[in-house]
């Protein structure tokens, strides 16, 4: 079945660069998604990107596609204490369902 | 803006107890979902509805039950609590459109079982 995996935890230094990086499985996606959860809290829309597009720039935020490897990254530019966060990666196929990943837990030291 | 209201933020029942999580989304969706999110295994599907009446079973529904009278409402029902349903539940809808199938999450339920 239809698959994303992310690695689980990313630690950086405030006003550094962050890249949280996540592969899926199905070749058919349409959009690719990037949620944030801060703690206690429900999933916030980041961003997405259309599949026929390689790179997506949102001020601090650059989503970066590989189709080919089946790869999406999310870069944080400038990363501040209150970019700490769990970040999801997530695929709609074609069926309009969500596919998460795991999450990936990141930490700003200041 | 899309809101997504779960009726409780924490929740805490016995074993055995029947347990209903409700949602309420403002924005005239299609299609609703429900999720539960456990640490290290990011959240997983348990039912969904494109429509009212209609629901189709996710990843893990063994256990819940759901119910879709109003095209607003999407309820979430443990008919017997069990402790391995200690979690965070999320509910979320969406468009199901084009380019909608993007999906506006509520603020979460944290239910413990004791």
């Amino acid at each position: 079945g239809e698959d994303v995996e992310q690695s689980l935890f990313l630690s950086v230094r405030e006003g550094d660069s962050s890249v949280i990086n996540c592969t899926y499985t199905d070749s058919s996606s349409t959009y690719l998604y990037w949620y944030k959860q801060e703690p206690g809290a429900g999933l916030q829309l980041l961003t997405y990107i259309f599949s026929n597009m390689d790179m997506k720039q949102d001020q601090r935020l650059t989503v970066l596609l590989n189709k080919k490897d089946k790869h999406l990254s999310l870069r944080i530019a400038d990363t501040q204490t209150g970019d700490s966060a769990i970040y999801f990666c997530a695929d709609s196929g074609n069926t309009g369902k969500l596919i998460f990943g795991q999450g990936t837990t990141l930490q700003v030291k200041p | 803006d899309v809101k997504v209201t779960q009726s409780s933020r924490y929740l805490v029942k016995r074993t055995g107890e029947k347990v209903f999580l409700e949602c309420v989304q403002d924005m005239d969706h299609e299609n609703m979902f429900w999720y539960r999110q456990d640490p290290g295994l990011g959240l997983r599907l348990i039912y969904f509805s494109y429509d009212v009446k209609m629901k189709e079973k996710g990843d893990i529904p063994e256990g819940y039950s759901v119910s879709r009278e109003k095209k607003e409402r999407f309820s979430l029902i443990l008919e017997s609590a069990s402790t391995n349903q200690t979690s965070m539940y999320l509910c979320a809808s969406s468009q199901g459109t084009g380019d909608s199938y993007r999906s506006y999450f509520g603020a979460g339920t944290r239910l413990s079982v004791l």
